[in-house]
């Protein structure tokens, strides 16, 4: 069974800083993804960045990177230059290499602060 | 084009009462997923369809919850005799099989209230 787990519930950081949300996942499939989601009040949920296990390079989608640590199970997202808008809740995911089992953390709420 | 659409967006139904939850997928998509978020929680996975068949129901919580995609494209997910514990926001997402298109894109989601 794979869980995810989000140690942080609820964040903030300071308009055009940089901040860093943690995510630790435990998964016995050999091959599978990782995603990060945005979810904004409106709540329709946005895919942010995705990671294929199998690649060692980190995911990077404009302001948004990870730093994907395999041996570690671990998989933090990092934000940029941080704006108005990126204030939503944001989770973890996985599943396995068929796109399916898609596991979610239970989210971190960020705040960004003008 | 056109994103998942689900509806209605608002359900207040009275315990006891037989729900349906339609989902709407992004034409093409082979993928279907519900899923099922109570507040402040994370979505927790209900069923899976590949076209028109149920490949996973495994996190469908009771024999009350029942899902259908009878011609691979738009489903339901019918919930009967709702209870409280019932509330929740119903979310459906859909994915193209294929190599590097494991994404799924969510639909706004249900919120059904059980009163």
């Amino acid at each position: 069974a794979q869980t995810v787990t989000q140690s942080q519930p609820e964040m903030s950081v300071q308009e055009a800083e940089t901040v860093t949300l943690s995510c630790t996942y435990d998964t016995s499939e050999s091959d599978y993804y990782l995603f990060w989601y945005k979810q904004p009040p409106s709540r329709q949920m946005i895919l942010v960045i995705r990671q294929e296990a199998y690649k060692q390079q980190n995911a990077t989608e404009n302001r948004f990177s990870v730093n994907f640590q395999k041996a570690a199970k671990s998989f933090s997202l990092k934000i940029s230059d941080s704006q108005l808008g990126d204030a939503a809740m944001y989770f973890c995911a996985s599943s396995n290499n068929y796109g399916q089992n898609f596991v979610f953390g239970p989210g971190t709420r960020l705040s960004v602060l003008p | 084009g056109a994103g998942v659409s689900q509806s209605p967006r608002y359900k207040v139904a009275k315990r006891g009462q037989d729900v349906a939850l339609r989902c709407d997928p992004i034409s093409g998509h082979v993928s279907l997923f519900w899923y099922q978020q109570a507040l402040g929680q994370g979505p927790e996975f209900l069923t899976y369809f590949q076209n028109e068949a149920q490949l996973d129901k495994s996190g469908l919580p009771s024999d009350r919850f029942f899902a259908e995609r009878p011609e691979g494209s738009v489903s339901t997910l019918k919930i009967q005799r709702t209870q409280q514990e019932d509330s929740a926001v119903y979310l459906c997402a859909s994915s193209l099989l294929a190599v590097d298109l494991y994404e799924q894109y969510f639909g706004p989601g249900t919120r059904l209230t059980v009163t």
